[in-house]
């Protein structure tokens, strides 16, 4: 079945700290991958997405991710978190087709000043 | 850039009432829209995919004729939680997919259902 999955639930960074979401997917076939974040009151926001070229897609806000099929993952990363990326941010796969989207469970992220 | 619209935001009803909460794209057409409910503290939980002029298609395990759905124009699809329970207690969320072919969806703000 396909599945994504987000290991870290809830972490905690000082503000210009780096930071790495780990996401994996179990999908056959061609695969289209996204970041989602939503910040507290507001609702999802695409951050970025990966269908084919270049594996090290950039996105908004400074973030980017790089696809790396021989481990089946999409890690999300930052060089240096603002208090303002205080947010859950959702990893996202859908096969070739996108019909479908599924969600990790999503990795609270919160920035100390 | 593409927006949609969920309506209400928040409602609250009597168990065994129904509730519908509307999806609109406002400056996009979308043959195809998604319902997803997100439980706390948990991912979004893809209910059905909704297409216009046709029947949804429901995943497994949710309710078709407790949850329905209706896509009759390309830029609304509206979902009915029918005979409302306690437990049907959540956050709705629909997303949209733009005709053009951006092959993105669009989030809509969500809405929150509480059944007393």
């Amino acid at each position: 079945a396909q599945s994504v999955s987000q290991h870290n639930h809830h972490v905690i960074l000082s503000e210009a700290a780096s930071l790495e979401l780990g996401c994996n997917y179990s999908y056959g076939g061609t695969v289209n991958l996204f970041w989602y974040v939503q910040y507290p009151g507001q609702h999802l926001q695409l951050l970025l997405k990966y269908f084919s070229g270049d594996p090290l897609v950039k996105g908004i806000k400074g973030f980017e991710a790089e696809f790396i099929k021989s481990k089946f993952s999409f890690n999300l990363r930052k060089p240096s978190v603002q208090w303002s990326d205080t947010a859950e941010y959702f990893c996202a796969a859908a096969s070739g087709g996108y019909q479908k989207v599924t969600f990790g469970t999503g990795t609270k992220l919160q920035v100390i000043p | 850039g593409a927006v949609v619209s969920q309506h209400p935001s928040w409602v609250i009803c009597k168990s065994g009432t129904s509730v519908k909460i509307e999806c609109r794209s406002l400056d996009f057409q979308a043959t195809t829209m998604f319902w997803y409910r997100q439980f706390p503290k948990q991912s979004l939980m893809l209910m059905a995919t909704s297409n216009e002029g046709s029947k949804a298609t429901y995943e497994q395990g949710v309710e078709k004729d407790k949850f329905l759905i209706n896509h009759a124009s390309l830029t609304l699809s509206t979902l009915t939680v029918t005979s409302a329970h306690p437990e049907d207690s959540s956050f709705y969320i629909c997303s949209a997919r733009d005709n053009s072919g951006a092959n993105v969806l669009t989030f809509g703000a969500g809405s929150r259902l509480t059944v007393l």
